[in-house]
């Protein structure tokens, strides 16, 4: 069973500055994927970025950025400039990759509430 | 808007009771997901259907059932309710079949249950 881990229950970090929120996993699968979702006070789930396993390249998307060390089997998300409206929870995920069925359970760590401060 | 619609939004019945949540999937997905997200358990996954078909089951209850009907929309159905069920019941959708974001879900803004 694959489980995911964040270590960081809460973080807080200044306007415009950079934070970035821990998360390792442990699974035995080689092909998988792995996100950050963002649950604002609305309580929405919402995808802020993904990694596939296979691709070395880390991801971005716009100030998100990830740091996916696959040995260490670390996800960092690393949010650059943040603003006010990126407080939040953030939750680290964990999907094994399939060959062609549909089946997209995930697996969740507990979050990180993150507050941006002004 | 994910496209991912769930009713009720808030929910407050009495133990013992049962309730029926429901949710409607983005146009075309084919994938439905039932998440809990209670304090103590963090998001824990529930069950997945796919085109009417249950295709995995998670950490749910025999007190909890659910079904995907041939519109594609599902219900959980909660019964014999205790306390600790009280949480919030996500509802995620996805292509089902791969496509450009493989592993993408959308999630519903969820039905918060309350259980006095």
């Amino acid at each position: 069973a694959q489980t995911v881990t964040q270590s960081q229950p809460e973080m807080s970090v200044q306007e415009a500055e950079t934070v970035t929120l821990s998360c390792t996993y442990d699974t035995s699968e080689n092909n998988y994927y792995l996100f950050w979702y963002k649950q604002p006070p609305s309580r929405q789930m919402i995808l802020v970025i993904r990694q596939e396993a296979y691709k070395q390249q880390n991801a971005t998307e716009n100030r998100f950025s990830v740091n996916f060390q696959k040995a260490a089997k670390s996800f960092s998300l690393k949010i650059s400039d943040s603003q006010l409206g990126d407080t939040a929870m953030y939750f680290c995920a964990f999907m094994k990759g399939n060959s062609g069925g549909s089946n997209y359970k995930l697996t969740f760590g507990k979050g990180t509430l993150l507050t941006v401060n002004p | 808007d994910s496209g991912v619609t769930q009713t009720p939004k808030h929910l407050i019945t009495a133990t013992g009771q049962r309730v029926t949540l429901r949710c409607s999937p983005r146009s075309g997905d084919l994938s439905v997901y039932w998440y809990q997200q209670s304090l103590d358990q963090g998001l824990q996954f529930l069950i997945h259907y796919y085109n009417g078909e249950e295709r995995a089951k998670g950490n749910i209850l025999e007190r909890f059932s659910a079904q995907q009907f041939p519109d594609l929309h599902s219900e959980l159905n909660l019964s014999s309710l205790e306390l600790g069920d009280s949480a919030l019941y996500f509802c995620a959708s996805s292509v089902g079949s791969g496509g450009a974001r493989t592993g993408e879900l959308f999630f519903g803004e969820g039905s918060r249950l309350t259980v006095l």
